[in-house]
């Protein structure tokens, strides 16, 4: 069973509309992750925030505007996407600092399709 | 900059074989390594991980793989082959020259396939 929940785990959506996708983890961990990963490819960075703030932003476009609230909580807000951005969506979460040893802890993901 | 070469983009093996998936990396300081394996519509789950302790390395399901820092290679083995087994497989290194962040970087992936 994994710790990182991500929700919803499938999502259609026109290019018009507005949605969101949340990952969830409570295993105290400080970094959180938002990967996207197309058939048969490996993930692909997308950002990356430590103790709730943005640290890496992989040149992302616009259409994709993470979110961290809390240290539990990931989401990413979708607005005007195109059929390419369909994918798989994945989060995960690291420990940070001195026992940071890069492991990378991976939600089911959340499937993306865009008409 | 750290990288990771996986050998073979699909692996075929019977039931009961041998399985042998390839890794070859490239960092310029000590990296740390992982084997990650994805099911269909699944996420990654972590098999193994080399963090410089014991260079053989013991995982979940009856994996193991070995680190090899002359031939910087991080092989992944299993003895016997099970249809469960069927998978993506990524290894990944994150090297440690980072600060508190780390970018893994994955290999292109090794897809698995097991026939009865």
């Amino acid at each position: 069973d994994t710790e990182v929940t991500q929700t919803p785990k499938h999502l259609v959506m026109g290019m018009t509309n507005k949605k969101s996708l949340k990952c969830e983890q409570h295993m105290g961990h400080r970094a959180m992750y938002w990967y996207k990963q197309k058939a048969k490819k490996p993930p692909e960075l997308m950002f990356v925030y430590s103790y709730e703030k943005l640290s890496i932003n992989e040149s992302v476009p616009s259409r994709f505007s993470p979110e961290c609230p809390n240290s539990s909580l990931l989401n990413l807000h979708l607005h005007a996407l195109q059929p390419e951005d369909s994918a798989l969506y994945l989060c995960a979460s690291s420990l940070l600092g001195q026992t940071n040893t890069g492991e990378l802890f991976f939600g089911e993901g959340s499937r993306l399709t865009v008409l | 900059a750290q990288s990771v070469t996986q050998l073979g983009s699909h692996v075929s093996v019977s039931e009961g074989a041998l399985v042998l998936l390839r890794c070859n990396y490239s960092s310029s300081v000590p990296p740390y390594l992982f084997w990650y394996v994805q099911y269909p519509n699944q996420g990654l789950q972590l098999l193994l991980k080399y963090t410089s302790a014991a260079t053989l390395v013991k995982g979940i399901n009856g994996f193991e793989a070995e680190f090899k820092k002359s031939e910087t290679s991080f092989h992944l083995t299993k003895p016997s082959a099970h249809m469960s087994d069927a998978a993506e497989y990524f290894c990944a290194v994150s090297d440690r020259s980072g600060g508190s962040n780390y970018k893994l970087t994955f290999g292109k992936g090794t897809l698995l396939t097991v026939n009865p």
